[in-house]
This record gives C-alpha cells, structure tokens and sequence, in this order.
C-alpha cells in the first residue's frame, strides 16, 4: 500500500512569490491534515480538509490557504512568501470518515522542503 | 490551551544505555497522547500510543505510561541501539469533534553512539 506522497520534494522561491504544495494521502483516507515544521516553532497545525472541507484551522495568517479534491488530494498554497516561512510541509492523512469520530491514526509524508531567500 | 512541553536536547547516549526523555502535557478534557519519530530526511513515524490514563503504550522496545495525575507521558526504553539515532516528538489530540489535529512538543534529539 503506498503511503503519503508530498510534491516537490524541494522548493526555492524569492520573497513575494506565491507556491502550492501537493498531497495525495493513502488510498482510502479521506481526511488531511498540513502542519509547518521549523526549527524555532517546531511542529505546528495548518489546517485539516475532509470531504472537500475545511474541518479545523491552525493561527496562521490568510496567507495560508489550502483545498482538497474529490478524490482526497490536497494542495496548500502559500501567497507573498516572506523569509520566515522557510519551513518543512508536512501533510499526514487518516481515515476519518465522519465528523466526531474522534482521533485517527495520522500517516505522515516526508514532507516538502520550502526555502524563501 | 493544550501544549506539550518535552526535556530539552540533544541527548547523547552509549548503546545499550537506558533511555528516558521526559513529557507533559496540558490539556482541557482527556488527550490522547503520541510519541512519534523523525529519522533524518523522513516524515514522522508514530512510535506508540496511549488513550486513556493508565495505558501503557508500547512498540520496538520502546514504553510509556499515561499519568493522569502528573499530566505526564515519560518515554522510556531499557537497551538503546545505533539504529534508535532520531528525533522524538512527545504529541497529544482531544478527543471530541472536529479533533483532527495533533499538538506537538519541541522534539528532542537522540544520538547513540555505538
């Protein structure tokens, strides 16, 4: 069964610039999650996508902003790119099939490596 | 709010030492609580968890115990290997809805030196 897949892997953007990000979760998981990891603010929730919609947002600004389709993928997308989203993206999936369920397992991707100069 | 506070690093150890890094947590309601591993280049792992106070969750070698009564979740193991080399984030999720969301600690870093 494959697992979470992140792309690209890799990514240098200049301040200003916008990116999106792209997950595709593991067959059957319909709920995922984005989360920003950075060596002075460590792991931190984005935001969760399930069933198309937006379930649950983390504190960051509008700039953050994301979607999922309808067969689960999710993009992030990041406007005016300032230094200081520098930052592995992490996407995790998980089967969630219905609001207030409770937790499930989240499966981690390796990430996408972002670096704004 | 909910937060995850974990000793600091780096730790060093010699292998077959015995492992201990320290977690607590604060919480509304009854957390579920997560330990997860980040090899170098990789995304996270999760290690083993506990749902409930009381449980022990366990995987590889590796335990930790849910405390209630000292909001703490202590990830511990008896005989550390090279291999063990990695990242650890101590991590918690309130059960309820919409709860799809994961807290994390500082991480801590683990080297084994053989």
């Amino acid at each position: 069964k494959a697992g979470v897949t992140q792309t690209p892997r890799y990514l240098i953007k200049t301040r200003g610039q916008q990116v999106t990000l792209s997950c595709s979760p593991i067959s059957g998981h319909r709920s995922v999650s984005w989360y920003q990891q950075t060596p002075g603010q460590g792991l931190q929730f984005l935001f969760e996508y399930f069933s198309e919609t937006q379930r649950n947002k983390g504190n960051f600004p509008g700039r953050f902003s994301g979607r999922q389709f309808s067969n689960s993928r999710s993009e992030m997308n990041v406007s005016t790119l300032e230094l200081g989203d520098s930052a592995l993206y992490l996407c995790a999936s998980s089967r969630r099939h219905e609001e207030g369920q409770g937790y499930r397992e989240q499966y981690f991707g390796p990430g996408t490596r972002l670096t704004v100069t | 709010g909910n937060s995850v506070t974990q000793m600091e690093g780096p730790v060093t150890l010699s292998e077959e030492a015995f492992l201990t890094i320290n977690c607590t947590y604060t919480a509304t309601g009854y957390p579920s609580l997560f330990w997860y591993v980040q090899y170098p280049g990789e995304g996270l792992q999760l290690l083993l968890k506990a749902t409930k106070a009381d449980d022990k969750g366990s995987n590889k070698g590796f335990e930790a115990t849910y405390r209630k009564e000292t909001t703490s979740f202590h990830l511990e193991k008896g005989s550390v290997q090279v291999s063990d080399s990695a990242v650890y984030f101590c991590a918690l999720s309130t059960l309820g809805w919409g709860a799809q969301k994961l807290v994390f600690g500082q991480g801590t870093r683990l080297t084994i030196n053989p």
